[in-house]
């Protein structure tokens, strides 16, 4: 399966501080994507960053992409409440394939 | 723009019962992309559609379940009979299919319950 897998499943912080989340994968892709969940809603684009591409970065937010390696990561600085969210990647072969996401609590 | 639009946004129904889906794209996409998100499965992609047409269904469960897509604003998803286990929410998405830039974008979902 290509599904990405991010890492890790859950993760708590103090508002201000940054979270970083990170996703495997493991076929080649044509981009990888990012996208936030918030409770009971659907889920919310958030950044494109293509294979030729090491960095992308989108306000608070800072993606890397090593396909070497066929991971990313996701930075969100200076947190807020709301962030608090799940996060998702998401890869881009011939479909799109969603990863486990990682649950986000940004407590004030 | 409204975005994607579904309905109904709840539903419960007993097993055996058959249950639709409805799903509005956004206008002037041409793909569309039915999910379903359960804790112990994540989320999965039952079929989508470029332009109407059906691409890929392997994500569809069984028999039970089936998709149609009978013009460029309206999708329905079909689960016939509906058991316990297809309890889930369900999500529709719609994209410009463009490799380069194929930003997905979700309707709230349909929170099935099946009792």
């Amino acid at each position: 399966s290509q599904q990405g897998e991010e890492d890790p499943q859950a993760l708590s912080i103090q508002e201000g501080e940054n979270a970083t989340m990170n996703c495997s994968y493991k076929t080649s892709i044509n981009n990888l994507q990012w996208y936030r969940q918030n409770s009971g809603r659907g889920l919310v684009h958030l950044i494109l960053i293509r294979s030729n591409e090491r960095e992308k970065h989108s306000g608070r937010l800072r993606v890397t992409l090593d396909t070497s390696k066929k991971s990313s990561s996701l930075l969100i600085t200076a947190s807020r409440a709301a962030d608090t969210a799940s996060y998702f990647c998401a890869t881009r072969a011939n479909n799109l394939f969603f990863g486990t996401g990682t649950r986000l609590t940004v407590i004030p | 723009d409204a975005g994607v639009i579904q309905s109904p946004r709840h539903e419960v129904t007993e097993m055996g019962q058959e249950v639709t889906l409805r799903c509005k794209p956004i206008s002037g996409h041409n793909s569309l992309f039915w999910y379903r998100q359960t804790m112990m499965r994540g989320l999965e992609l039952l079929i989508y559609f470029n332009n109407n047409v059906p691409i890929d269904d392997s994500g569809m469960p069984e028999d039970r379940f089936s998709a149609k897509m009978p013009n460029a604003s309206f999708s329905t998803l079909k689960i016939q009979p509906s058991e316990p286990r297809d309890s889930a929410v369900y999500f529709c998405a719609s994209s410009l299919w463009d490799r380069a830039t194929d930003t997905q974008y979700f309707g709230p979902g349909t929170r099935l319950t099946v009792l």
